[in-house]
């Protein structure tokens, strides 16, 4: 069965540290997501791709980047972690129009 | 820009109580879909339903059903004889089509509690 794997599902670090969390997806979708979860502000999209070489800022971007260079994967950086970064983070990915997205499983990142 | 409204933190009900979680959201765009997730406790989210703007028929499916009016712009959701398994964090969330956008736009989530 297709799928959408994050990968660490746990992680703790600290301030200043470059993390990368991953997300790869089994669909064969072009559009995947970015999404951090915190209490009282439900989901917010971080960045967002719909192909390969694309990349988009959304809504809560400072401080992360994403790269795509395949269809599958879609990887998340943070390049100097902060405090605030502290957060669930959900990986989506769909498919043409406006399909459901599929989510992953989250990554809670700590960062002390 | 757009942005989805659930006023409705944390909803508290005993078992076999209907319970119906408020939506309301706003977009310029014709075009839009409007869709419900549910966040059990283990975290996962799990796509509930998916409406297009143009689809105004309210929508059962089981003990769910769904009432979508444009005039007030909501998209509610009942729950008809509550289960414990259908505790849950439910979100409410709109993607617009006429910006090119299919990343969702979330409300802040309901919280329900169905007690035994």
């Amino acid at each position: 069965d297709a799928e959408i794997t994050q990968s660490p599902r746990h992680k703790i670090t600290e301030t200043g540290r470059q993390v990368t969390l991953a997300c790869h997806q089994t669909w064969n979708h072009n559009n995947m997501f970015w999404y951090r979860q915190d209490l009282g502000h439900g989901l917010r999209l971080i960045h967002y791709s719909y192909g390969v070489q694309d990349t988009n800022k959304g809504e809560v971007s400072d401080g992360y980047s994403v790269s795509r260079s395949n269809t599958e994967d879609l990887p998340l950086t943070l390049e100097s972690a902060a405090s605030s970064q502290t957060s669930v983070y959900f990986c989506a990915s769909s498919g043409q129009g406006d399909q459901p997205q599929h989510f992953g499983d989250g990554t809670r990142l700590s960062i002390l | 820009a757009q942005k989805v409204t659930q006023a409705q933190t944390e909803i508290s009900v005993v078992e076999k109580e209907d319970v119906t979680l408020d939506c309301v959201y706003e977009t310029r765009d014709t075009t839009y879909y409007l869709f419900w997730y549910k966040q059990p406790p283990s975290g996962e989210l799990v796509f509930l339903i998916r409406r297009n703007s143009f689809d105004e028929q309210n929508e059962i499916s089981g003990r769910y059903s769904w009432n979508f009016q444009k005039s007030t712009s909501s998209f509610n959701f009942t729950i008809t004889a509550s289960q414990v398994v259908d505790s849950a964090v439910y979100f409410c969330a709109l993607s617009a089509r006429d910006t090119g956008r299919r990343a969702l736009t979330f409300g802040s989530g309901t919280r329900l509690q169905v007690q035994p």
